[in-house]
């Protein structure tokens, strides 16, 4: 299966400062169709997952345009441009290139200073 | 609005049986894949499988296949996650979601809580 590996494990953020989060694949996540099936989620405390970023770097619907999402091949970020406190809880990378060996990465805890 | 309605929290024992629901609304459900997604306590995100409520193709993840069974009855527009014979270990979070070919998930529902204790 397809490892994602994310950094850091965890971040402490001054509101209005930027962060960035790094996941990794073990193999290219480019599929032949020349899409890249790259997600990020963002689960808050005591809620379900939510879609941030599909196919990379496509914000979902009613996703704020501070986050943005970045990479190809193997190496991806999520980046937030001003960090706001509604931002706190842990984001997941995840990889659907080879269904149904869809795989998560471990988490990144974000929380604010 | 789309909405995912799952059902309520279950404690059980080693050995029994169980079947949550996650019923769909505001959308075509039958257009559109299930997935299931298991969150143990403390821990991250685990993809278990989807389902297509049009035809009821189904695909799991190797590390739930045989573990578990996914169904959907469109009639209802409702999808099932069930256990034959549960353990300790699978005490956790469920969620379902509206998934894609590509396993995403754009909706999700709020999840159901299973306690699997002696």
């Amino acid at each position: 299966d397809i490892v994602m590996t994310q950094t850091p494990l965890s971040l402490s953020v001054t509101p209005g400062q930027p962060a960035s989060i790094s996941c990794k694949s073990s193999q290219s996540l480019l599929h032949s169709d020349g899409k890249t099936y790259l997600y990020w989620y963002l689960q808050k405390p005591g809620q379900s997952p939510q879609l941030l970023i599909y196919e990379v770097s496509s914000r979902f619907s009613g996703v704020p345009d501070r986050f943005s999402g970045s990479g190809s091949g193997t190496d991806f970020t999520l980046k937030i441009s001003r960090v706001e406190a509604e931002d706190v809880g842990v984001y997941y990378c995840m990889q659907g290139i080879h269904l149904p060996r869809v795989t998560f990465g471990g988490g990144t805890k974000v929380e604010i200073k | 609005e789309v909405q995912l309605v799952q059902s309520g929290a279950e404690v059980k024992k080693p050995g029994e049986s169980l079947k949550i629901s996650c019923k769909g609304s505001g959308y075509s459900f039958t257009s559109y894949w299930i997935g299931w997604v298991r969150q143990m306590p403390g821990k991250g995100l685990e993809w278990m499988g989807i389902i297509y409520p049009g035809d009821s193709d189904t695909r799991y993840s190797p590390s739930f296949q045989g573990q578990v069974t996914i169904s959907a009855d469109k009639s209802i527009s409702t999808a099932y996650l069930q256990w034959s014979s549960l353990k300790a270990s699978d005490t956790a979070m469920y969620y379902c979601a509206r998934a894609y070919s590509y396993g995403d998930m754009d909706v999700w529902g709020k999840g159901t809580t299973v306690t699997v204790s002696s």
